[in-house]
């Protein structure tokens, strides 16, 4: 099947610095990728829909120029996380859609990012 | 708004039990209905989904059928197994292309042997 990647896995910052986390698609080009968050023992909350050479959609209550994302090509999103505090400690999940594709996503492995 | 609830956990079980995770949505027009399981350390996976009313979804040996009079997708197997230990999540995602998942809590399950 299709396969997803995110990078890092995990990542420690303090707070106040901004740090990047990478989603790939790694067999398959995706037009539209989502980034969500996971509390623990919770849900995933979508943040934002990616899509390839446009600005993301934001859902309600995300800050956008908190959580910058940047979807320039076929294979690869970003969201950076700026101004990182403790309270932006999570888990990050992206997925990716197939072009053509209305119903299946492949999601990444997740990253883990804690702030201190 | 659209949401999607499902029981709580966790769930335990010994194993060639029989499983049933509810789950019950709400939702405007015709959503497509999804179970995805998370093993432990790895991301989420697709395990069956049903896009429109009276569908059956299958894998693994996991059925679950899309219930529009009763807004409810639960999932089932009639004999689990140590390694189907993992969490469950219902979703639902409207039709339209592009449109991203809205997520239920999430049941973990834990089988015994």
């Amino acid at each position: 099947g299709a396969v997803v990647s995110q990078h890092p896995s995990w990542v420690i910052c303090k707070s106040g610095t901004s740090v990047k986390i990478e989603c790939r698609s790694l067999d398959f080009q995706a037009t539209t990728m989502f980034w969500y968050r996971q509390f623990p023992k919770q849900s995933l909350m979508l943040m934002a829909t990616s899509n390839e050479g446009s600005k993301a959609t934001y859902e309600q209550g995300v800050e956008k120029d908190k959580f910058l994302i940047n979807h320039a090509s076929l294979t690869l999103s970003t969201l950076t996380v700026t101004s990182a505090h403790p309270e932006d400690s999570s888990f990050y999940i992206c997925s990716a859609r197939e072009p053509g594709d209305a119903y299946e996503q492949y999601f990444g492995p997740g990253t883990r990012l804690t702030v201190t | 708004g659209n949401s999607v609830t499902q029981m709580e956990g966790p769930v335990t079980l010994s194993e060639e039990a029989f499983l049933t995770i509810n789950c019950t949505y709400t939702a405007t027009g015709y959503p497509s209905l999804f179970w995805y399981v998370q093993y432990p350390g790895e991301g989420l996976q697709l395990l069956l989904k049903a896009t429109k009313a009276d569908d059956k979804g299958s894998n693994k040996g996991f059925e679950a059928t899309y219930r529009k009079e009763t807004t409810s997708f639960h999932l089932e197997k009639g004999s689990v197994q140590v390694s189907d230990s993992a969490v469950y999540f219902c979703a639902l995602s409207k039709t339209q292309a592009g449109t991203a998942l809205i997520f239920g809590k999430g049941t973990t399950l834990s089988v015994s042997s």
